[in-house]
C-alpha cells in the first residue's frame, strides 16, 4: 500500500485557519486520499475525500497537489473541537479495501 | 438512521477469559472491518467481512482471535484466553457499497469498545 507521511503534531489557534500537510509520493493513479480525525477517546471520524480535484464540504477543505504528491488539509476556522488526531490515509478504489491508518497529525489549538 | 453501534462500552475480564464484542453496522452497510487500537498507538486494521465471508484477516492474530458478521443480527470479535496484552480499544466500522461494487465511500466507526484484561 502507499505510505503517507504527516508531522507528528502542530498546533492552532482558536478562530485562525489551520492547514495539515500530507506527503503521499508513491501514490497510484486508483488511490482516493481520505482524512480522518480521532478526538479524544472517541472513535474516527469521517473529514473528507478526493481524487484529483479540490474538494470542499462544511467541515473541511482538501487542497490536492497538481502532482498527486502531497495534499493539505484545511480548517478554516479552528475550534478547541477540532483538537485530535487527523490522520491522511490513501484508499484504493476496488471493493473492499480497507482503511490503512498511520501515525496521523496531533492538533493542538490554543484559546 | 442511528450510526454503528458498538456494545460494551467497557468490558473487563481476568486473563484467561473470553471477551466478545458486538458490532452493530449502520442500516443498509454489509460491510465491517474491526480495528485494534493499543494506548498511546495508531489503529491497526484486524479484519473485514461481509455477510456471512470473511474477506481479508491479514490483520488478525493467529491464535485466540476470531470474527463474524452472520446473515442476521451483529458482526462478533471473539477473543479467547484473553492476556493483559490484549487490553486495548477495539473499533469497529461500516461502509456501504457502491455501484458496481466501488468502496470509495466514507467509513463510519463505532464509539469503541475498551478492553481491559486484569
Amino acid at each position: 500500500d502507499a505510505k503517507t507521511t504527516q508531522p507528528n503534531s502542530m498546533e492552532s489557534n482558536e478562530e485562525e485557519p489551520v492547514h495539515l500537510p500530507c506527503n503521499h509520493s508513491t501514490i497510484s493513479g486508483t488511490d482516493y486520499i481520505h482524512w480522518y480525525r480521532q478526538l479524544p477517546s472517541q472513535g474516527p471520524e469521517y473529514v473528507i475525500h478526493g481524487l484529483t480535484s479540490n474538494v470542499n464540504n462544511r467541515m473541511a477543505s482538501l487542497a490536492i497537489a497538481e502532482d498527486r504528491k502531497s495534499s493539505t488539509l484545511i480548517l478554516h476556522r479552528a475550534t478547541l473541537r477540532d483538537a485530535a488526531v487527523y490522520y491522511c490515509i490513501l484508499r484504493r478504489n476496488n471493493a473492499g479495501n480497507m482503511l490503512t491508518f498511520g501515525g496521523g497529525t496531533r492538533l493542538m489549538v490554543k484559546p | 438512521n442511528a450510526g454503528v453501534m458498538q456494545n460494551p462500552r467497557h468490558l473487563v475480564r481476568r486473563r484467561g477469559q473470553e471477551a466478545r464484542l458486538r458490532c452493530s453496522p449502520m442500516k443498509g452497510h454489509s460491510h465491517v472491518y474491526w480495528y485494534r487500537q493499543l494506548p498511546e498507538e495508531g489503529l491497526k486494521f484486524m479484519v473485514y467481512l461481509q455477510k456471512e465471508n470473511i474477506i481479508d484477516e491479514s490483520g488478525m492474530p493467529k491464535e485466540r482471535f476470531s470474527a463474524e458478521f452472520p446473515k442476521e443480527g451483529p458482526s462478533i470479535l471473539r477473543i479467547q484466553q484473553v492476556v493483559r496484552g490484549d487490553s486495548a480499544a477495539y473499533f469497529c466500522a461500516s461502509s456501504p457499497i457502491q455501484n458496481r461494487g466501488v468502496m470509495n465511500t466514507e467509513a463510519f466507526f463505532g464509539q469503541g469498545t475498551r478492553l481491559t484484561v486484569v
